[in-house]
């Protein structure tokens, strides 16, 4: 089955650190566009990071400098550090497959359950 | 950057009704949309990509149109399993989303 299952999520202090794992199966990390996005409680979609099957990383502004995506080939798993957290990190991330093509631009295909990060004294 | 926004923001509708709902982008972006419908509590979900192109498992009575910097998404008769939030996308932009709900 084809699917992407976060972990790694949890209640952590501000300045505190995390990382979120995303273990796929029935298909290769590494030859996809993968992708963080978060949804804080009651707010809309926000994208948060992207690694290319080539290995090119990209972050949204709001992160920068502070998340780092990253994946393991052999465990066909997609990881976010995140570090400096803030209470505006908190959100539930989600896991996603971005698919891109000349015809139809990019979408996310494939969702993981989402991990809730809570940063809070 | 472009910037995507939605209109209505909230719409509630009777069941059986036609709902439309409105994307619009900063630019022009080609065919290059998706539409997510999100449940309460649950996933986002991919409805329709490449404006008008339905994803797979999804009812036809989802529909997308548009081109350049317009587009919609319709629901030719509302469900009550329709309830959600509507997200557009293009490119790494999410739009602000469209609550809809059954009157």
């Amino acid at each position: 089955e084809v699917q992407l299952v976060e972990s790694g999520g949890g209640l952590i202090q501000p300045g505190g650190s995390l990382r979120l794992s995303c273990a796929a199966s029935g298909f290769t990390v590494s030859s996809n566009y993968m992708s963080w996005v978060r949804q804080a409680p009651g707010k809309g979609l926000e994208w948060v990071s992207v690694i290319y099957s080539g290995g090119s990383t990209y972050y949204a502004d709001s992160v920068k400098g502070r998340f780092t995506i990253s994946r393991d080939n052999s465990k066909n798993t997609l990881y976010l550090q995140m570090n400096s957290l803030r209470a505006e990190d908190t959100a539930v991330y989600y896991c996603a497959r971005l698919l891109s093509g000349s015809y139809f631009g990019w979408y996310f295909d494939l969702w993981g359950r989402g991990t809730l990060v809570t940063v809070s004294s | 950057d472009i910037q995507m926004t939605q209109s209505p923001s909230s719409l509630s509708a009777s069941v059986g009704d036609r709902v439309t709902i409105t994307c619009r982008a900063s630019q022009g972006i080609s065919n290059y949309l998706a539409w997510y419908q999100q449940k309460p509590g649950k996933v986002p979900k991919l409805l329709i990509y490449a404006a008008s192109t339905l994803q797979s498992g999804v009812p036809s009575r989802f529909s997308g149109s548009g081109s350049g910097t317009d587009f919609t998404l319709t629901i030719s008769s509302l469900q009550p399993e329709d309830v959600a939030t509507y997200y557009c996308q293009k490119g790494l932009s999410f739009g602000p989303g469209t609550k809809v709900d059954i009157k």
